[in-house]
């Protein structure tokens, strides 16, 4: 069974630009989480997504957006982009099994802002 | 979230058992304690997890102090592979988004 997906792995913008980051959970999950970790700032958590529809957002600025699509895809979208957003991009699904509470990863989208 | 202390990094030689402390004295009595690792350039993966009892499985064991107050992740042989960050995380069972602290950052050494 395939894992959690991501793409691209690597991602180069300029400052202004705006950068779209995918995700593909693993099979018969519905819930879409993505986390940045920033260089010395750790994992903190960004925009969780389930049956479709945003549940919460970590403390980012509206800047940062994104989508579940019907078959639980999903994007992140940031625009306008600063150099302090430069980091990894994680992207994690979970089944909606409440007993199953393990959130599976994937390997990330490193965004570099320059 | 209750919040978990971690130290901030441990060394262990390799073929060695390795401890790792978590204290969470704030847990409720309906907080899982839960681990995962982050691998040097990878995104985390799930270790384990107990309530109450301790717990195996094939990566590593969770003891579990009798008043819930902190657990050990015990890794029984250590490998260059496991080498990475170690998250003790406490979940009350519902789907919300983890809570990263710190961690501890495990050196292996051969």
């Amino acid at each position: 069974e395939a894992g959690v997906t991501q793409s691209p792995t690597h991602l180069i913008k300029t400052r202004g630009q705006q950068a779209t980051l995918r995700c593909s959970p693993i099979s018969g999950h519905t819930s879409v989480y993505w986390y940045q970790q920033a260089l010395g700032l750790g994992l903190q958590f960004l925009l969780w997504y389930d049956e479709g529809e945003e549940r919460n957002r970590g403390n980012f600025p509206p800047r940062f957006s994104g989508r579940q699509f019907p078959n639980y895809s999903s994007e992140l979208n940031v625009n306008a982009l600063e150099l302090e957003d430069s980091a990894l991009y994680l992207c994690a699904s979970r089944t909606p099994q409440t007993f199953l509470d393990i959130q599976y990863f994937g390997a990330g989208t490193r965004l570099s802002v320059l | 979230d209750a919040k978990t202390t971690q130290p901030n990094s441990m060394e262990s030689n390799e073929e060695e058992p390795v401890h790792l402390p978590c204290n969470h004295s704030t847990i409720s009595g309906t907080d899982y304690i839960h681990w995962y690792r982050q691998l040097p350039s990878q995104g985390p993966e799930y270790v384990i997890h107990g309530l109450t009892s301790n717990v195996n499985n094939r990566m590593a064991s969770l003891a579990i102090a009798e008043d819930r107050k902190s657990s050990t992740l015990i890794l029984h042989r250590a490998t260059l592979r496991d080498a990475a960050v170690y998250y003790c995380i406490l979940r009350d069972g519902r789907n919300t988004p983890l809570v990263f602290g710190k961690g501890t950052r495990l050196s292996v050494i051969a």
